[in-house]
């Protein structure tokens, strides 16, 4: 299977909260995943990635955690400020390039 | 500045009105990719393009064609566009080597079919 399932599908957050949004594989053969921001009326962007071998990876304010036994991984966002409200998408990877998305959450940070 | 540039931003076409959208990198990418964003669905991949003159379906293909003569472009072409293509669509590059690498995603076109 390669869907990808992310939840919630929208977040809200008072200012200073920490955000967190899950995601479920079922396909081991995934290797790669990827967070992807989306700000309204842009393209997603990289946010953080990481790779099985490890089971949290941290840049700046946003962490993730990754369960391989569980097949599942999940975006901590600390400190949320209103500038991080936005769509977060996770993915996974598998082979050269291939990516599969999950349904995405639409997260508000209130001020 | 490297970017992924879609043509046009907004569309709003007739039913079986064949239109191209087009999308151009300047990063010397070789891994290309046509998505479609629905709300709920998140992003699914249309078509995938590995190399000049290599394409293949991703998840989501009926309705669509594509092509790769030129490394750097890689449209996206409805033949007779219905109403159930009307979405956000989204083109992406990414360096073609055997381990994924971040995906750079083009500004978007949304597309309306009446």
């Amino acid at each position: 299977q390669q869907q990808v399932k992310q939840s919630p599908q929208s977040l809200i957050v008072q200012k200073g909260g920490i955000p967190i949004i899950n995601c479920a594989y079922e396909n081991t053969a995934f290797d790669y995943f990827p967070w992807y921001q989306q700000f309204p009326g842009k393209g997603p962007a990289l946010l953080i990635a990481i790779r099985p071998d490890v089971s949290e990876k941290k840049e700046g304010r946003f962490t993730i955690s990754f369960n391989k036994s569980a097949k599942q991984f999940s975006l901590h966002i600390m400190d949320s400020q209103p500038g991080d409200s936005a769509t977060y998408f996770c993915a996974a990877g598998w082979e050269a390039q291939k990516l599969v998305f999950g349904q995405g959450t639409r997260l508000t940070i209130n001020p | 500045e490297a970017q992924v540039t879609q043509n046009p931003r907004y569309l709003i076409t007739v039913t079986g009105k064949k239109l191209t959208v087009t999308c151009s990198q300047n990063m010397n990418h070789e891994y290309m990719s046509w998505y479609r964003q629905d709300p709920g669905l998140g992003l699914r991949q249309i078509y995938y393009s590995m190399n000049v003159e290599v394409t293949d379906k991703g998840d989501v293909p009926e309705g669509y064609k594509v092509s790769r003569k030129e490394k750097r472009n890689f449209p996206l072409i409805l033949e007779s566009p219905s109403p159930n293509q009307t979405s956000l669509y989204f083109c992406a590059s990414s360096l073609g080597t055997d381990m994924n690498t971040e995906a750079f995603f083009g500004q978007g076109t949304r597309l309306t079919v009446v």
